[in-house]
């Protein structure tokens, strides 16, 4: 009955390679999410993608981009990883809030990336 | 940046006190939520007030909102140690066009010691 999924939970690269990590939600919500949470657990917006718009944070490279196959899912595929790159990624989800704000989110486990 | 600012950064209390943490930000919101972090663990949502709001509570938590001094504290009351985390602000501050975006503070990391 898991909300917010997120696989793998340990990823492990060089430099150079080209990865993905996966999400799923089965809360049938509108809106999804992937932020980035650096060392010092600040944690940071990169995309907001709902199936009519895709909000990119202006500082994320486009070595990143997010891939939404369906509603219930958004993939985040990095390429060419580098060091910087090493960090803490998380999905969320949520419905769409009232007056065009947002409402609640819920968080996948997270996704440990490490470039070496 | 318009992200938000936690005070204090660290808290350490003992089992059955009160915490309060405190988050500042610098521009109008639609919304302000709390969320909790878990060591090596997702976020999970705590309580989210809007801006015409001034007080919620939510079981031993209670927010309060400053829309005058851009300001919002968390109160955990009877702590105890599954408390332990680290507890974050995120706004949903307004900008033109949309609301769409949650915004977090740099976090407090509250240890509640038994």
């Amino acid at each position: 009955d898991t909300a917010v999924s997120q696989t793998p939970k340990y990823l492990v690269t060089q430099m150079g390679n080209d990865k993905s990590i996966k999400c799923e939600q089965n809360l049938g919500h509108d809106t999804m999410y992937w932020y980035k949470q650096d060392s010092k657990k600040f944690l940071k917006i990169m995309f907001s993608y709902n199936n009519k718009e895709l909000i990119i944070n202006e500082t994320v490279p486009n070595r990143f981009s997010p891939k939404s196959p369906d509603k219930a899912h958004l993939n985040l595929h990095i390429n060419s990883l580098e060091l910087g790159d090493s960090a803490v990624y998380f999905c969320a989800s949520s419905r769409k809030g009232l007056a065009g704000g947002i409402g609640e989110q819920y968080f996948g486990p997270g996704t440990r990336l490490t470039v070496t | 940046s318009q992200q938000g600012e936690e005070d204090p950064q660290a808290l350490s209390i003992q089992e059955g006190e009160n915490a309060t943490m405190n988050c500042s930000y610098k521009t109008s919101i639609n919304n302000l939520q709390w969320y909790r972090q878990n060591s090596g663990r997702g976020l999970v949502h705590l309580i989210l007030i809007r801006s015409n709001e001034r007080e919620k509570h939510s079981g031993r938590l209670r927010v309060t909102l400053d829309t005058s001094k851009k300001s919002s504290s968390l109160l955990i009351t009877a702590s105890r140690a599954a408390d332990t985390a680290s507890y974050f602000c995120a706004t949903v501050f307004i900008s033109s066009g949309s609301a769409r975006q949650l915004t977090f503070g740099s976090g407090t990391q509250l240890t509640v010691l038994p």
